[in-house]
């Protein structure tokens, strides 16, 4: 059971916009501790979509965005493209573990 | 930058899990990174284990303190993890990956990392 929870699958069609949340308590997001967004396929390295919350890196499509309210932090995809089809992951630090903790990953599928 | 991960992809219960993390494309002792180390057991998300700076400081997972370490090698530019006394759940595919931190804020993010190796516990 991870400490950040997502949904284990969201889908969406070509040009649709999705959103995968990540919700936390009040020892990692809800203490305003940074959130952080991953893209993975499997077999390939990771790749940073979004760090301190709301940051695209360079390089980055701006399709992506982020957001965090409360104890909660969302990842919002729009325009979604084939190549969006992937695993994704939150991130953020959590006080009561003294660790950094990733959410159990949420599988996109762009039907 | 790239990192690659190496290491044996199969270890007996009770023995010593070691990989080593090869960066290039930039330098470990050139320093404003903390490079980690971070696992994914099969079929599940993704779990931190511990990082280390160039300096040789390190802050480890308390979950696996007990039985992690994790060393650099500046002339070689790689990064190591041995975990000892491992058993079937440290199976898993293991990333090194580099990372910025913020102390004061617990801000760290990690915008490189390897590809990942399998490593199988079992007799």
């Amino acid at each position: 059971q991870s400490v950040l929870t997502q949904p284990p699958s969201v889908s969406g069609a070509p040009g649709q916009r999705v959103t995968i949340s990540c919700t936390g308590s009040s020892s990692n997001i809800g203490a305003t501790y940074a959130v952080h967004w991953y893209q993975h396929l499997p077999g390939t390295a990771p790749k940073l979509l979004i760090h301190s919350n709301t940051n695209r890196p360079s390089g980055v499509p701006d399709r992506f965005s982020g957001s965090k309210s409360g104890t909660s932090a969302s990842l919002a995809i729009t325009g979604l493209q084939a190549e969006d089809e992937a695993d994704y992951y939150c991130q953020s630090y959590d006080s009561s573990l003294s660790a950094w903790v990733f959410g159990g990953g949420t599988k996109l599928t762009v039907l | 930058v790239q990192l690659q991960e190496s290491g044996p992809g199969l270890v007996k219960p009770s023995q010593t899990l070691s990989l080593t993390c090869t960066v290039s494309g930039g330098s470990i002792s050139s320093g404003g990174h903390y490079w980690s180390w971070i696992r994914q057991h099969p079929g599940k998300g993704l779990e931190w284990i511990g990082y280390i700076y160039y300096s040789g400081s390190t802050y480890y997972s308390p979950s696996l303190k007990s039985r992690v370490s994790i060393s650099v090698d500046k002339s070689k530019n790689q990064l190591s993890l041995k975990l000892r006394s491992v058993t079937a759940a440290d199976t898993a595919v293991y990333y090194c990956a580099r990372g910025l931190y913020y102390y004061h804020s617990r801000e760290y993010y990690f915008d490189y990392w390897g590809q990942g190796t399998l490593v199988t516990v079992s007799s």
